[in-house]
């Protein structure tokens, strides 16, 4: 079992540039989540989907988009990065009936 | 809606001596609440979990945290700090999830960094 992978691990992006980011489970999850990194802000939650097909907004979505065409995905995307969405971008699944989370590696973004 | 707050941003240790983390809650009816571990450069790796059962909840590496709801506090504690400790500390609750119906929802104090000294 790997886990949750994040893909890539670092990425350096130029204003206006679009990237996607990529996360995977392996636990056959329904839940999964994006969260931004921020010093001295803990985790906010992006965006998230509960189950194959669906996806709703966290805490901070102005930005980014979703999409979660298979179970076991979870893309992110920015379609026109700013320099304010430099950051260290988490991505967690969860089974259903539990509120614990399993966390991958992370991807750390620098937007210039 | 449930909030966080992790009352030390930094905290220093000497090498077997104990640790404190403090962390007070803010909720409007019963929580789960956990301690999650962030090593330099890594993802976070979930210590432990206070989900009502009993209020001194054990977690890995020899962390413990007791619940009181008196004071809404979850304060992380471990008896003597090892090098291997220093990392950042996150504080965490679980909140509703409007999709889903579910409390999936985790809202993260700022984080205590604690650094360990020989």
């Amino acid at each position: 079992n790997a886990g949750v992978t994040q893909t890539p691990k670092f990425r350096v992006l130029k204003t206006g540039q679009s990237m996607t980011l990529l996360c995977a489970q392996d636990m056959n999850h329904e839940y999964m989540y994006w969260y931004r990194q921020d010093p001295g802000m803990g985790l906010r939650l992006i965006h998230y989907s509960v189950g194959e097909g669906t996806t709703a907004k966290g805490e901070v979505p102005d930005g980014y988009n979703v999409s979660r065409l298979k179970k076991q995905n979870f893309l992110l995307g920015l379609e026109s990065a700013a320099p304010s969405q430099t950051s260290v971008y988490f991505c967690a699944s969860s089974p259903r009936d539990t509120d614990g989370q399993f966390f991958g590696p992370g991807t750390r973004l620098t937007v210039l | 809606a449930q909030s966080v707050t992790q009352l030390d941003s930094h905290v220093s240790v000497s090498e077997g001596t104990p640790v404190l983390l403090r962390c007070n809650y803010s909720s409007s009816y019963s929580p789960s609440l956990f301690w999650y571990v962030q090593h330099p450069n890594k993802g976070l790796q979930l210590l432990l979990k206070y989900t009502s059962a009993a209020t001194l909840v054990k977690g890995i590496n020899g962390f413990e945290a007791e619940f009181k709801k008196s004071e809404t506090s979850f304060h992380l504690t471990k008896p003597s700090a090892h090098m291997s400790d220093a990392a950042e500390y996150f504080c965490v609750v679980s909140d509703f999830l409007p999709q889903g119906g579910g409390y999936n929802k985790l809202i993260f104090g700022a984080g205590t960094r604690l650094a360990v000294h020989p």
